[in-house]
């Protein structure tokens, strides 16, 4: 039971370049987040999934694109890569469907560099 | 709006003294709140959270966090600090608006003195 895993660990770009990082879990959780961690502003949601097929924005989506073709998998893209997203991202899944108490679990990390 | 404060950006404690790290909120309805610990370059771990009851929760590692409704605060507390504590830690309260969002505050850095 590996958890949450997210590939790569790190990573350099060029602006305008793209990637996706892959988030996979095994814990048959429903609900799956992505959030990029900055300094002294802790963790901001960028886009969530409820289920297999479906997206939905959360505080910071600009820039970034994301599917769930695989209830395991949630894949988070970046069409153009800027400065500005520099950062630490972070994948996360829910045991409580959503509900109000629900405890997520995060992966390791993704730091992403770019130049 | 739903929100949630940390006052300090780092506490320092020594190895063995209490230590608290302050958390305080601002929700519409009932408060959902969690602390997280993240240890370098690790994914941010779950320690505990509150949903009803008993307004001192108790979670892993021996930490607890005590409710308090009418000063809107969840303070994490130890009573004997560890070297080992030291990391950063992070306050969340459960957005109860009928979104599906989680906010976190901004992290404080915990640092136990040997």
């Amino acid at each position: 039971n590996a958890g949450v895993t997210q590939t790569p660990k790190f990573r350099v770009l060029k602006t305008g370049q793209s990637m996706t990082l892959l988030c996979a879990q095994d814990m048959n959780h429903e609900y799956m987040y992505w959030y990029r961690q900055d300094p002294g502003m802790g963790l901001r949601l960028i886009h969530y999934s409820v289920g297999e097929g479906t997206t939905a924005k959360g505080e910071v989506p600009d820039g970034y694109n994301v599917s769930r073709l695989k209830k395991q998998n949630f894949l988070l893209g970046l069409e153009s890569a800027a400065p500005s997203q520099t950062s630490v991202y972070f994948c996360a899944s829910s045991d409580s469907a959503g509900r109000p108490w629900e405890t997520q679990y995060f992966g390791p990390g993704t730091r992403l560099l770019v130049l | 709006a739903q929100s949630v404060a940390q006052p300090e950006d780092q506490v320092n404690v020594a190895e063995g003294n209490p230590l608290t790290v302050k958390c305080t909120y601002s929700v519409s309805g009932n408060p959902y709140l969690f602390w997280y610990v993240q240890y370098p370059n690790r994914g941010l771990q779950f320690l505990l959270k509150y949903i009803t009851g008993d307004n001192l929760v108790k979670g892993s590692y021996g930490f607890e966090a005590e409710f308090n409704k009418s000063q809107t605060s969840f303070h994490l507390k130890k009573p004997s600090a560890l070297v080992s504590d030291s990391a950063l830690y992070f306050c969340a309260v459960r957005d109860n608006t009928g979104g599906f969002k989680t906010i976190f505050g901004a992290g404080t850095r915990l640092f136990v003195k040997a």
